[in-house]
Formats: C-alpha cells, sequence, structure tokens
C-alpha cells in the first residue's frame, strides 16, 4: 500500500496567516492526490482534488501545489471558519490511502 | 442535491453483528461505486472498502483490517449500499462514513481520476461488553 505522510501533525496560527500544510507519499502518486476539510463531529468535505483543482463553492483562498511524491495545501489568509483538521487522500491506487491529519488550531 | 443518509449503527458486543445501510439520493446511484471510510473518536480517515457498479461486476475491495469480516452490497433498486459487519472487535468502534467518488474521465487521453465527494453525517458503532 502507498503511504501518505502529513507534517505537520499539528499547527497553531492566527486569523490572517498564510499556512501550508505538507503530504508526501512513498512512492510517486503524478497528480492523484486529494484534500479534505474535517470539522468536529462533522463529515470530510473535499476541498482540493486532482492536486490542484479547487471545488466548486470552496474559497480561493485555499489553493494544493505538487506532483509525483510532494503536496501542499496552502490558505493564503486564514479566516476563523478554516480552523479545522486537514487530510491529504491519495486516489492512485486501491486502498485510497489518507494522510494522518494536519489539525489547525487558534494561536 | 447529491445526498448520503447512514442509519443502522449502535452498541454491540464484541463478536456480535451489525448492518448499516446508505441511502443515496440526487445523482444515478446504479452508475457510481459507493465507498465507506470510519473514524475512531480522536484518530484519523480509514477507507474501510468499496463496490463498484453492475457495469463494473459489483466488485468490492476491502481494507486488510476487515477483510473476511466485512461485506460490502448494494440494492440499486433501493440506491442504498450496505456494510455488514460480522466478528466486530473493539477496535471497529468508530464514525463510518459512506461517501460516493465523483470520477473524472477524459476520452481522449484515456486519464481518469477520482476523489471522494460528498460523505454521509456518519453514524457511530460502538463494540463493546
Amino acid at each position: 500500500d502507498i503511504q501518505m505522510t502529513q507534517s505537520p501533525s499539528s499547527l497553531s496560527a492566527s486569523v490572517g496567516d498564510r499556512v501550508t500544510i505538507t503530504c508526501r507519499a512513498s512512492q510517486s502518486i503524478s497528480s492523484y492526490l486529494n484534500w479534505y476539510q474535517q470539522k468536529p463531529g462533522k463529515a470530510p468535505k473535499l476541498l482540493i482534488y486532482a492536486a490542484s483543482s479547487l471545488q466548486s463553492g470552496v474559497p480561493s483562498r485555499f489553493s494544493g501545489s505538487g506532483s509525483g511524491t510532494d503536496f501542499t495545501l496552502t490558505i493564503s489568509s486564514l479566516q476563523p471558519e478554516d480552523f479545522a483538521t486537514y487530510y491529504c487522500q491519495q486516489s492512485y491506487s486501491t486502498p485510497p490511502v489518507f494522510g494522518q491529519g494536519t489539525k489547525l488550531e487558534i494561536k | 442535491e447529491v445526498q448520503l443518509v447512514e442509519s443502522g449503527g449502535g452498541l454491540v458486543q464484541p463478536g456480535g453483528s451489525l448492518k448499516l445501510s446508505c441511502a443515496a439520493s440526487g445523482f444515478t446511484f446504479s452508475g457510481s461505486a459507493m465507498h465507506w471510510v470510519r473514524q475512531a473518536s480522536g484518530k484519523g480517515l480509514e477507507w474501510v472498502g468499496r463496490i463498484r457498479s453492475k457495469a463494473n461486476s459489483y466488485a468490492t475491495a476491502y481494507a486488510a483490517s476487515v477483510k473476511g469480516r466485512f461485506t460490502i452490497s448494494r440494492d440499486d433498486s433501493k440506491n442504498t449500499a450496505y456494510l455488514q459487519m460480522n466478528s466486530l472487535k473493539t477496535e471497529d468502534t468508530a464514525v463510518y462514513y459512506c461517501t460516493r467518488p465523483a470520477v473524472y474521465y477524459d476520452i481522449l487521453t484515456g486519464y481518469s481520476d477520482n476523489w471522494f465527494d460528498p460523505w454521509g453525517q456518519g453514524t457511530l458503532v460502538t463494540v463493546s461488553s
């Protein structure tokens, strides 16, 4: 199975900050990488698909980049509603493995 | 609007069984694969398994942690997917989500990809004596 490793596991930031979360695959997955946001008690929500495509309705402050084994999710200017846990997920092969998550907390 | 609604969760003793349902609406259910993903309290997301469409022979695949104990099925006439869980262990305690893969396919290049959207609200399964 392909392993997905996110860093950091947790992050403290302030409203207005620029934040970057990294996801690394154990082998090349081309651009088969998706990002999800999850708030407490809620289901995950798709943010970015195919490494860099913004899901409809997601604010443009979210962006994704990368290919091969290294990927990033960037939030250009944190808003209060962005404090949540973020997961990457590879769709290159079965099983579709998720990263362990990055919890974004208010500083 | 695409919607997924899980049901059937509850408290079950170790070694017991439980069957979850996922009712779908707002899209052509019969043409879509369906996946189950679980999340233990305070932990990350773990893929459980999937079932493909009739056109893909209803093929199933499972995570190693549940293979041989869990079975995914579907009833296209009811727009519903199921997760039959047998020989349950305490470590199966989690919120179980169903989700649909949104599929992209480029007929010219043969490129295809998929991502999970949307997700149901989840149903809690607690395995405890």
